[in-house]
């Protein structure tokens, strides 16, 4: 089946600095990878979704230089959180899809992310 | 039962009984819908999905049943195993349209 892989599971920055989360798929090219961000005991919510060689699509709220996507080829999408802060401590989880919806949505496990 | 809490509602049920997790979703233009499991510390896992030209689907010890006229998708899963606890999110989404909608999300509690 489709397998997503996100890496690291979990990290620890100090605040200021700025934080890299890969998602690749593994066994299909993902023409489409969002990312969703999940505070604890809260719903996920969509941060933004990129399109293969295209810039990605910010949700409203969402800053777009504060998290910047790149989504270089169909297996590999990266977030980088930038200058860090305690309040971007949260669960960051990145999904991928494939050639049509039909393909389904495939999820990561997620990145525990904290800022101190 | 089922209760409230600031966040996430919780549904507590005896091993070995129905359990039945009930989603209320927002856009009536919504034609695909999805039930996710989500354990601690990991990404949501797929359960079942119903697209919505059909009202019921069945998985292997679930069943997804979905009525358009109200907005309203529910879980079931038969004979609940400690295994079972999780929380399970609904997600919506549109045909052309990317990404999915979570709802709230219920917490399954299995009693012994």
């Amino acid at each position: 089946g489709a397998v997503v892989s996100q890496h690291p599971s979990r990290v620890i920055c100090k605040s200021g600095t700025s934080v890299k989360i890969e998602c690749r798929s593994l066994d299909f090219q993902a023409t489409t990878m969002f990312w969703y961000r999940q505070f604890p005991k809260q719903s996920l919510m969509l941060m933004a979704t990129s399109n293969e060689g295209s810039k990605a699509t910010y949700e409203q709220g969402v800053e777009k230089d504060k998290f910047l996507i790149n989504h270089a080829s169909l297996t590999l999408s990266t977030l980088t959180v930038t200058s860090a802060h305690p309040e971007d401590s949260s669960f960051y989880i990145c999904s991928a899809r494939g050639v049509d919806r039909d393909y389904g949505y495939t999820f990561g496990s997620g990145t525990r992310l904290t800022v101190v | 039962g089922e209760s409230v809490g600031l966040h996430l509602p919780t549904l507590s049920v005896q091993e070995g009984d129905n359990s039945i997790i009930n989603c209320a979703y927002s856009n009536s233009a919504s034609d695909y819908f999805i039930w996710y499991k989500q354990e601690s510390g990991k990404g949501p896992q797929f359960i079942i999905d119903i697209r919505s030209n059909m009202d019921k689907r069945q998985g292997q010890r679930v069943t997804v049943l979905l009525n358009k006229t109200v907005k309203h998708l529910s879980l079931q899963i038969a004979a609940t195993q400690p295994g079972d606890s999780a929380v399970y999110f609904c997600a919506e989404s549109i045909e052309g349209a990317d990404g999915l909608t979570f709802g709230k999300g219920t917490h399954l509690i299995i009693q012994p």
